[in-house]
């Protein structure tokens, strides 16, 4: 079965830093590029970071650019995001997700982790 | 960057009525759009993709339509199951962006 687990969130103080985890099972998670996707509390989605399958591209939403990395592990089926200098407003749910199709990026995200709740608060 | 917008922002609707969600981008996305469904406490859930293909196990009764800056997604009898929250997304450019979501409640 196709799945994804986040893991790793938490309560956490502003300026602080979190490791999400992502652990991939069912496919083939080094031919796929993977996203994090994040809803904070009562709003929409907002598109974090993308990895290409081997590792090769990262793109960041400008509001968290050089303070979150994006990672991936193909031997471990597992990826990251590494979260620096946390904010108020980076709380939310934060979910990763998998592009549609192998070996190509810019597609749908056609399966979603249950996600894992990041609250940054004092 | 492509600003998405939907609306209505809440539909109100009865069991067996049809829906429409519009979904509008601020420049065109060709066919490179998707619809996802949520329900509370919930992942989103891949309904439409390149603007009118169904995903996998997607019932008959949803439907997408348009193309570069105008799409909509046509529920044709809801059923109690589909009231949630829905989203379109763009992925012709970066970076990805998400419409604000529409919610359809039960009238």
């Amino acid at each position: 079965q196709v799945q994804l687990a986040e893991s790793g969130g938490g309560v956490v103080q502003p300026g602080r830093s979190l490791r999400l985890s992502c652990a991939a099972s069912g496919f083939t998670f080094s031919s796929y590029v993977m996203h994090w996707v994040r809803q904070a509390p009562g709003k929409g989605l907002e598109w974090v970071a993308v990895i290409w399958y081997d590792g090769s591209n990262k793109y960041y939403a400008d509001s968290v650019k050089g303070r979150f990395t994006i990672s991936r592990d193909n031997s471990k089926n597992t990826l990251y995001l590494q979260m620096n200098s946390l904010r108020a407003e980076d709380t939310a749910v934060y979910y990763c997700a998998r592009n549609s199709r192998a070996y190509t990026y810019g597609d749908e995200f056609d399966i979603w982790g249950q996600g894992t709740i990041v609250t940054v608060s004092s | 960057e492509v600003v998405m917008t939907q609306s209505p922002a809440t539909l109100s609707v009865s069991p067996g009525e049809r829906a429409t969600l519009s979904c509008r981008a601020s420049q065109s996305v060709s066919n490179n759009l998707a619809w996802y469904q949520q329900k509370p406490v919930q992942a989103p859930r891949l309904l439409i993709y390149g603007a009118s293909t169904r995903a996998t196990g997607v019932p008959a009764r949803f439907s997408g339509g348009g193309s570069g800056t105008e799409f909509t997604l046509t529920i044709s009898s809801l059923q109690s199951e589909d009231f949630a929250v829905y989203y379109c997304q763009q992925y012709s450019k970066w970076p990805l962006t998400f419409g604000g979501g529409t919610k359809v409640e039960i009238k």
